[in-house]
């Protein structure tokens, strides 16, 4: 079964900075495209980046809001993705997802972990 | 905003049919980009419901149906039930600087 668990969330001071993880199960995860999507309270979702495979040189691309705030990475040994924010706002406040979508020759699907809640407060 | 535009609510009797609009531009539906639609209900995750335009998810009742022209997309639900009334928020690519994936505002259902 696929799974995709996001944790390290919490309440975070403005300025500060935190790290999340998603960690994959039940599938090939060296060979999979991750994405950090957010949903901010009462608000749709926004798409905050993706990282791509070591075939493709673990390549990352960001939300051009985001203005280089934060960084994703990964560890396939761990198969684990990573969400690092910095420099955070109170509008990042906000329930971050990991997710893919992959498509086979028949169908795509797309799983979502039960994401994780970071709060930017004082 | 968003760079994807859809009506933040309709609503519709069960039984009845409703559509979901989503408009983009040149650099995202227009340019020839999938569009899929994801299926929210309050507290948990997204939830692929129709991929590719027009295709349907595992498990997905043939009520829902996905369409695409030019720079826009529609989701269309018909017989409805009570058990739709969901968040739905329509997703594609965009070649622009807006970012790679690209959602709209999301439209809540209300089934009366």
């Amino acid at each position: 079964e696929v799974q995709l668990v996001e944790s390290g969330g919490g309440l975070v001071q403005p300025g500060g900075s935190l790290k999340l993880s998603c960690a994959a199960s039940g599938f090939v995860f060296s060979g999979a495209v991750m994405h950090w999507v957010r949903q901010a309270p009462g608000k749709g979702l926004e798409w905050v980046g993706r990282i791509r495979t070591k075939a493709n040189d673990y390549t990352t691309t960001y939300a051009a809001s985001l203005k280089g705030r934060f960084i994703i990475s990964r560890d396939d040994s761990k198969s684990t993705a990573y969400l690092q924010m910095n420099s955070l706002k109170t509008e990042d406040t906000a329930v971050y997802y990991c997710t893919r979508l992959y498509c086979t020759r028949t169908s795509c699907y797309s799983p979502w972990g039960q994401g994780t809640l970071v709060t930017v407060s004082s | 905003q968003s760079v994807l535009t859809q009506p933040p609510s309709v609503s519709g009797a069960p039984g009845q049919r409703v559509t979901i609009s989503c408009t983009g531009t040149s650099s995202n539906i227009g340019a020839g980009y999938d569009v899929h639609w994801y299926q929210q209900y309050s507290t948990t995750a997204p939830k692929l419901l129709i991929y590719g335009n027009t295709n349907r998810s595992s498990g997905v009742p043939d009520r829902f149906s996905g369409s695409k022209s030019g720079t826009s997309a529609s989701l269309a639900i018909t017989g409805l039930q009570a058990e739709d009334e969901a968040d739905y928020y329509c997703q594609t690519y965009d070649s622009s600087l807006s970012g790679f994936w690209v959602f709209g505002g999301g439209t809540k259902l209300t089934v009366l």
